[in-house]
């Protein structure tokens, strides 16, 4: 499985913007970009996710590098709701394999 | 948005008891469902991939004896725990596989403890 290399902990204070990077220098043309976020004893929450072109949703927006080697994601203006750990994730055939993720602090 | 529900949200067992967690699509059907497990600290883990009406597929390393999966109906799948033991405690968490997205939609997890 292609894997995702993302910094351990990120912080913000709200109301900024956060961009979330992702490297998956191993993508194949086949694999799509997943985000997800989790809260703490809860299931995983969707975000978004993408193939090769910039993405937008009421969520975030996701920015693909031209060689899709890399992906940004970006909360706009970050909540405190928004404190999570978030994977990003290459899918293949629809299945998802977890890496460790970026543990995302907001501060108030 | 596509809902999935699981139940029991926790439950509590002996050791040696065999323990079902129920997941159910609630506004969508779900031909493909995923079960994961996450112990304290960690990542999910993916156990086993559940297609409705044939065999589950499992993952590397897991027993299939241990973790039976049934996927009856496009709404609802089981992950039954047999004989479960202390090591057996985590966080189990489904999913369904939305299309045409092919996005997954995850169940809020059931915390096992097994003592």
């Amino acid at each position: 499985d292609a894997k995702t290399t993302q910094p351990n902990s990120m912080e913000s204070n709200e109301e900024e913007p956060v961009h979330l990077p992702c490297n998956h220098s191993t993508i194949s043309g086949t694999d799509y970009i997943h985000w997800y976020r989790q809260l703490p004893s809860q299931g995983p929450e969707y975000v978004i996710h993408g193939l090769t072109s910039n993405v937008n949703n009421r969520m975030a927006s996701l920015a693909i590098a031209e060689d899709r080697k890399s992906s940004t994601l970006i909360l706009h203006r970050a909540t405190l709701r928004d404190a999570a750990v978030y994977y990003c994730i290459l899918a293949s055939y629809g299945k998802l394999t977890f890496g460790q993720g970026t543990i995302l602090t907001v501060h108030p | 948005g596509a809902v999935v529900s699981q139940h029991p949200s926790w439950v509590i067992c002996k050791s040696g008891t065999s323990v079902k967690i129920e997941c159910r699509s609630l506004d969508f059907q779900a031909t493909t469902m995923f079960w994961y497990r996450q112990f304290p600290k960690q990542s999910l883990m993916l156990m086993a991939t559940s297609n409705e009406g044939s065999k589950a597929t499992y993952e590397q390393g897991v027993e299939k004896d241990k973790f039976l999966i049934n996927h009856a109906s496009l709404t609802l799948s089981t992950l039954t725990v047999t004989s479960a033991h202390p090591e057996d405690s985590s966080f189990y968490i489904c999913s369904a596989r939305v299309f045409p997205q092919d996005t997954q939609y995850f169940g809020p997890g059931t915390r096992l403890t097994v003592l």
